[in-house]
């Protein structure tokens, strides 16, 4: 069955950067889109891009863009997101999720059908 | 961006009861939307996809519909399982944004 495995919880200073991974098995990893989405303490769902990994092309969110970068690496079935120069608003939940199958949308442009359990990520001084 | 807005954004009910939940997007989607369930601690599931398309695995008593700007999801006897969070979510343009939530509580 679909599994996304999400790497352990973090605890950074402000300023510095962390990398989440997304270990992925039971499909293809190639056939389908990888997203990224956060949840700050208490808060909503924000949506932070997608990598595809089959080409490693990526869309970030306007939000995100300068400060994120998703790659993969296909060997390992793996997707990561980094996020750098971390402050006290980036504290959150990150989650990775696996979109459907080709076919269901355009492109990456797409709902999220699977999700990993989630990464804690603390930012303290 | 698009601005997803869900109400209402606290629902109190009982079991039993038919439960709806309202989405408006801030230009039109077209059928781009999906709706999840999410609980405390735990990543959000899918329930809803093209607005009114029911995730495999998903009982028969949640239901969408909407086109355009407005869409809602239904809940047609709400289950001691159902209390939760729900979102509604657009995949029509970038960034792919999220209604603010709407949390079930037991009545």
């Amino acid at each position: 069955q679909v599994q996304l495995v999400q790497s352990g919880a973090e605890v950074k200073k402000p300023g510095a950067s962390v990398k989440v991974s997304c270990k992925a098995s039971g499909y293809t990893f190639t056939g389908y889109y990888i997203y990224w989405v956060r949840q700050a303490p208490g808060q909503g769902l924000e949506w932070m891009g997608w990598i595809n990994p089959n080409s490693g092309g990526t869309n970030y969110a306007r939000n995100f863009q300068g400060k994120v970068t998703m790659t993969r690496d296909t060997f390992i079935t793996t997707a990561y997101m980094e996020l750098s120069r971390l402050g006290s608003d980036d504290a959150a939940i990150y989650y990775c999720a696996r979109g459907p199958p080709r076919g269901y949308c355009s492109g990456g442009s797409c709902y999220s059908e699977h999700w990993g359990q989630g990464t804690l990520v603390t930012v303290s001084s | 961006d698009i601005q997803m807005t869900q109400s209402p954004s606290t629902l109190s009910a009982s079991v039993g009861d038919r439960v709806t939940i309202t989405c408006r997007a801030s230009q039109s989607i077209n059928r781009w939307l999906a709706w999840y369930q999410q609980k405390p601690g735990k990543a959000p599931t899918l329930l809803i996809y093209m607005a009114s398309s029911l995730q495999s695995g998903v009982p028969s008593r949640f239901s969408g519909s909407g086109s355009g700007t407005e869409f809602t999801l239904t809940i047609s006897s709400l289950q001691p399982d159902d209390f939760a969070t729900y979102y509604c979510q657009q995949y029509d343009s970038y960034p792919h944004t999220f209604g603010g939530g709407t949390k079930v509580e037991i009545k």
